[in-house]
């Protein structure tokens, strides 16, 4: 079964260390999203991909970047991790189809710690 | 992108119908309504999606107003596995999430 998976699941990190969070799909879509969710509140976007090396920022982009070099993966990258950024993040798929007519699937989330 | 919203939190017992509403006034001709839910410790998950006119799937039915600034999520028989958090959300190419409401299932 098709399916998304991110890597890892948890992860402890130091202030100022480079993190990279991994998210693969095996659905072949073309869109893909990361998002954090904090305590208590709903997700929030970070970044996303329509396709191979196309990238958008998205709400709370700051501090991240992404990188999209084929259709499965689209890995997360704290360039300089920081205690505000511990969160839970969350990577998503969907098809491009007609602009929102379609479903997102959700991976299981990686519970990010900076230290 | 257009707001939604959902009051925090609502309450149900176990296989009673469950209507979770939801108010979009500033939604525009291309939104799909959207819904998903979250269950403690997951991922979001799909729900149901809509344009214009009522939608049934095997999880839940989706009541979009007529003038689309509102629509209800309806669960026919809630079970304590529907205990989750429901988001509300206007779709055009992406998903803002946003705070949802909290849905207590009672035996």
């Amino acid at each position: 079964d098709a399916e998304i998976t991110q890597s890892p699941r948890h992860k402890i990190t130091e202030t100022g260390r480079q993190v990279t969070l991994a998210c693969h799909q095996t659905w072949n879509h073309n869109n893909m999203f990361w998002y954090r969710q904090d305590l208590g509140h709903g997700l929030r976007l970070i970044h996303y991909s329509y396709g191979v090396q196309d990238t958008n920022k998205g709400e709370v982009s700051d501090g991240y970047s992404v990188s999209r070099s084929n259709t499965e993966d689209l890995p997360l990258t704290l360039e300089s991790a920081a205690s505000s950024q511990t969160s839970v993040y969350f990577c998503a798929s969907s098809e491009s189809v007609p602009e929102g007519n379609t479903e997102a699937f959700f991976g299981q989330g990686t519970r990010l710690t900076v230290v | 992108d257009a707001k939604t919203t959902q009051p925090n939190s609502m309450e149900s017992n176990e296989e009673e119908p469950v209507h979770l509403p939801c108010n979009h006034s500033t939604i525009s001709g291309t939104d799909y309504i959207h819904w998903y839910r979250q269950l403690p410790s997951q991922g979001p998950e799909y729900v149901i999606h809509g344009l214009t006119s009522n939608v049934n799937n095997r999880m839940a039915s989706l009541a979009i107003a007529e003038d689309r600034k509102s629509s209800t999520l309806i669960l026919h028989r809630a079970t304590l596995r529907d205990a989750a958090v429901y988001y509300c959300i206007l779709c055009t190419d992406k998903l803002i999430f946003g705070t949802g409401t909290r849905l207590q299932v009672f035996p």
